[in-house]
């Protein structure tokens, strides 16, 4: 198994609180990726990194910014959570070298705004 | 974006009997993976397979590149199958973004 782990794995919150997800590997994969799932979405893309300091948007980046200091560890924040960010956070990891582009994923965070 | 559509959505089967779940896309892909999704939540990466055919015990999948498919083949299905099983893509012009199927939803009866 990829080494990969989320914390916290379990996180309830108020309204209006900020919220920080951590994920660490230990890879040493250059591409980090945070997705969240909803009933009836499957996974979406929230942000990624394609290394230290470099990060783009995915396709349900708003009210999320991420940050990646280490190649080992890539941080989802929310400014101010709300009731529509509750869902599953998970983290993934990819080498993309040579020919495999394979994703590795972490065990997931729940979040419930409240 | 690129569209997924697995199907069927739903799959219920009795123990020992095989099936196929089906994956559509809609544009040229550079990576496509079969997931399964226990039901603790964990995603367990079952095949990387963007062409040809894989075999990994009980489970095999196909990728037909040309025609936008693949198929992952289940047999002798196993009360350890049952959770969801994602297809995922990678559009060669997206630049690794991941774009996820629904799922389809297997339960494994005894």
């Amino acid at each position: 198994d990829a080494g990969i782990t989320q914390s916290p794995r379990h996180k309830v919150t108020e309204t209006g609180t900020p919220v920080t997800l951590r994920c660490h590997q230990t890879e040493n994969h250059r591409y980090m990726y945070w997705y969240r799932q909803d009933p009836g979405h499957g996974l979406r893309l929230i942000h990624y990194s394609y290394g230290v300091k470099d990060t783009d948007k995915g396709e349900v980046s708003d009210g999320y910014s991420v940050s990646r200091s280490k190649t080992e560890d890539f941080l989802l924040t929310l400014e101010s959570a709300t009731s529509s960010q509750t869902s599953v956070y998970f983290c993934a990891i990819s080498e993309r070298g040579g020919y495999s582009y394979e994703q590795y994923f972490g065990p997931g965070t729940r979040l419930t705004v409240t | 974006g690129i569209q997924v559509e697995q199907s069927p959505p739903d799959l219920i089967l009795q123990e020992g009997a095989n099936s196929t779940l089906r994956c559509n896309f809609s544009d040229s892909v550079n990576n496509l993976q079969w997931f399964h999704q226990n039901p603790w939540g964990q995603l367990i990466n079952l095949f990387y397979i963007p062409s040809g055919t894989k075999q990994n015990g009980r489970l095999s999948a196909t990728t037909v590149a040309t025609e936008r498919y693949s198929l992952l083949y289940i047999s002798s299905s196993q009360t350890t199958d049952s959770g969801v099983y994602f297809c995922a893509v990678e559009r060669e012009t997206s630049g690794s973004r991941l774009t996820f199927g629904e799922g389809t939803q297997l339960t494994v009866n005894p």
